[in-house]
Parts: C-alpha cells; sequence; structure tokens
C-alpha cells in the first residue's frame, strides 16, 4: 500500500536546465510534506517542506508546489548543477505522533 | 561535527547471530527514530522514541528491540537474525515528534549471509 509514489524511478537533465521531480500521495490526511536529498552512502538530507495550508515554498534554486485537489507535489530546482545529482525522496506526513511516509525515491542525474 | 552518527557502517553477520547498531546524535533533538530502506528503496519507520519512551512502534518482529539509555542515544538490538533483515537501518532525530524535520544519520548496511 504505497501512500506516497514516485512513478519516475530516474530523470536526467542537463545543466542550467530545470528539473521537475513528481510526488503523487493517495491519504488525503497528510497535512505536511518534504523532500529529502540523498548522495550514495550517506543519509538523507532536508531539502525543503511544504504544510497544507500553502500551494507553493520556495527556497532559493528549490521551490516545492502543493496540488490538494490532484494529491500532487512537485519540486522544482533552477538552474541544475551537477552537484544536484542525488536520489530525491518525497514524504508525508500527519501532524502529531505519526510517522512520515516516504516515497521510493527519484533519482536525479544533471549532465554538465 | 556530525549531527546523527551510527556505528557500524557496515555489518556482514550469519543468519541466527544477534548484533546491535548503535545511535548517538548530538543536536540536543527529544526524538529520535530508526528507518529501515529494503531492497525495493522503500524508507519505512520502525521505531520512535521521544524522551527516551517509545511513541511509536511499526508493525516490527519481536526479534528487533531498540533501546534508549539516553535521549542523545536509541540503540537497536536485533536477535536471531535473517536472511530477510538485510538492508540499510537509518538513524534520524527531530526536535519534537511530529511535524519536524529529520536529521538522518549516515546508514548501517546490514548484510545477513
Amino acid at each position: 500500500d504505497q501512500q506516497v509514489k514516485q512513478n519516475s524511478p530516474s530523470l536526467s537533465v542537463q545543466e542550467g536546465r530545470i528539473s521537475i521531480l513528481n510526488c503523487d500521495y493517495t491519504n488525503s490526511m497528510f497535512d505536511y510534506f518534504l523532500w529529502y536529498k540523498k548522495y550514495p552512502a550517506e543519509g538523507p538530507t532536508f531539502l525543503i517542506s511544504i504544510s497544507s495550508i500553502k500551494d507553493k515554498n520556495e527556497d532559493g534554486r528549490f521551490t516545492v508546489f502543493l496540488n490538494k485537489s490532484a494529491k500532487h507535489l512537485s519540486l522544482h530546482i533552477v538552474p541544475s548543477q551537477p552537484g544536484d545529482s542525488a536520489v530525491y525522496f518525497c514524504a508525508a506526513g500527519v501532524s502529531g505522533n505519526t510517522p512520515l511516509v516516504f516515497g521510493k525515491g527519484t533519482r536525479l542525474s544533471v549532465i554538465a | 561535527d556530525t549531527a546523527v552518527s551510527q556505528t557500524p557502517k557496515y555489518l556482514v553477520t550469519q543468519m541466527g547471530n544477534d548484533k546491535s547498531i548503535k545511535c548517538e546524535q548530538n543536536l540536543g533533538h527529544d526524538t529520535m527514530y530508526w528507518y529501515k530502506q529494503d531492497s525495493k528503496k522503500f524508507l519505512k519507520i520502525m521505531f520512535s522514541y521521544n524522551n527516551k519512551e517509545l511513541i511509536i512502534n511499526e508493525t516490527v518482529p519481536n526479534r528487533f528491540s531498540p533501546k534508549s539509555p539516553d535521549k542523545a542515544h536509541l540503540n537497536l538490538h536485533i536477535n536471531s537474525l535473517e536472511l530477510g533483515d538485510s538492508a540499510v537501518y537509518f538513524c534520524a532525530s527531530s526536535q519534537l515528534a511530529g511535524q519536524e524535520t529529520q536529521y538522518f544519520g549516515p546508514g548501517t548496511r546490514l548484510l545477513v549471509l
């Protein structure tokens, strides 16, 4: 039962272009969403989050968009840089002592 | 400075053995977690402790027992290891439970032969 789905296992983008990573969820109770970035042999590191009361959150080159009616969120990276090459995990949660639910991740490769 | 550290980084062992993985965080956080990333790459919560008390215990075999001697440490002990326990185990911490950013350790790669 995948409550958080990242349907693209991988994505290749040219340096300088926009990277768009997508995430779908099924549980309408989720009220906050996060993106984590993971390099090989390291733990995931927090990138950006968004609460369900917003539809957009921006932090530098990273912007997360939330479409609650479609139960869809996306992470935009612009401009993409080679150092952005990593696996990106989408995660969702319900406020309170409930666990985060993670997607399977999307491997982003930014080609110089 | 390492915020969340785990030891060992790699662990190769035989079926039936008992092993422990240690986790320490120096962030002053109150909540710590154990996650398992299996071969399908899903990151799944196993346990969560808040101030040394268990608050989340997902459906995990009894062979897995977390121990929190203080709020900066959350160790994971696994009895009678099975082949299916092979995975990467991540420790994480957050200031509070719930809607808080979690900080992850580097992971422990466990291989059961």
